[in-house]
């Protein structure tokens, strides 16, 4: 059974410029959220997808913007880095259908920004 | 939206020893969640326990739904329970999870 899968594992960038990350949910599940983790705090939501909109948005600029695609996986997009955006990035999944909405999280992408 | 509390902030412990860490929230939830975050970064779960009681090995949860509140119980504390422990839920009235600062753990040998 094939869990979350997140990639790059790791991204060094520069300050303007754009990075997009991707996930893989687990299997037979269909919605997808994303989540920033600033170093030494808990992860704080960015926005969740299903079927292939986005659902819900926490409190983060439109630089942030997000895709899912018919199989379920997704997008991450933060376009105009700022050396703030650097952060470990973690994808979680879970199915629509399930009433517990129990997350399962990939392994994350640490993104740094100089 | 929901405030999500834990303690304590930190935690140092010998190995073999035992510990409770307590997580409260704001409001009432229908998602709650323990994880434990390993030194990589990766979330693991431990439990959705959005009330009750539940065990698995080492590590039991209780949730008291009424009263917002839920503990984490690591029994005969190993060097590898090290880390980060999160508790995240989300409330009836949306998806959004939040996640509470967690409680960084250290056992020594």
């Amino acid at each position: 059974d094939a869990g979350v899968t997140q990639s790059p594992t790791h991204l060094i960038k520069t300050r303007g410029q754009q990075v997009t990350l991707r996930c893989s949910p687990k299997s037979g599940h269909d919605t997808v959220s994303w989540y920033q983790q600033a170093l030494g705090q808990g992860p704080q939501f960015i926005f969740q997808y299903y079927e292939e909109e986005e659902r819900q948005r926490g409190n983060f600029p439109d630089r942030f913007s997000g895709h899912q695609f018919p199989n379920y996986s997704s997008e991450l997009n933060v376009n105009a880095l700022l050396l703030g955006d650097s952060a470990l990035y973690l994808c979680a999944s879970s199915e629509d259908r399930d009433s517990t909405n129990e997350q399962f999280f990939g392994p994350g992408t640490r993104l740094t920004v100089l | 939206g929901i405030q999500v509390e834990q303690s304590p902030p930190d935690l140092i412990l010998q190995e073999g020893a035992n510990s409770t860490l307590r997580c409260n929230f704001s409001d009432s939830v229908n998602n709650l969640q323990w994880f434990h975050q390993n030194p990589w970064g990766q979330l693991i779960n431990l439990f959705y326990i959005p009330s009750g009681t539940k065990q698995n090995g080492r590590l039991s949860a209780t949730t008291v739904a009424t009263e917002r509140y839920s503990l984490l119980y690591i029994s005969s504390s190993q060097t590898t329970d090290s880390g980060v422990y999160f508790c995240a839920g989300n409330t009836n009235y949306g998806q959004n999870f939040v996640f509470g600062p967690g409680t960084r753990l250290s056992v020594l040998p």
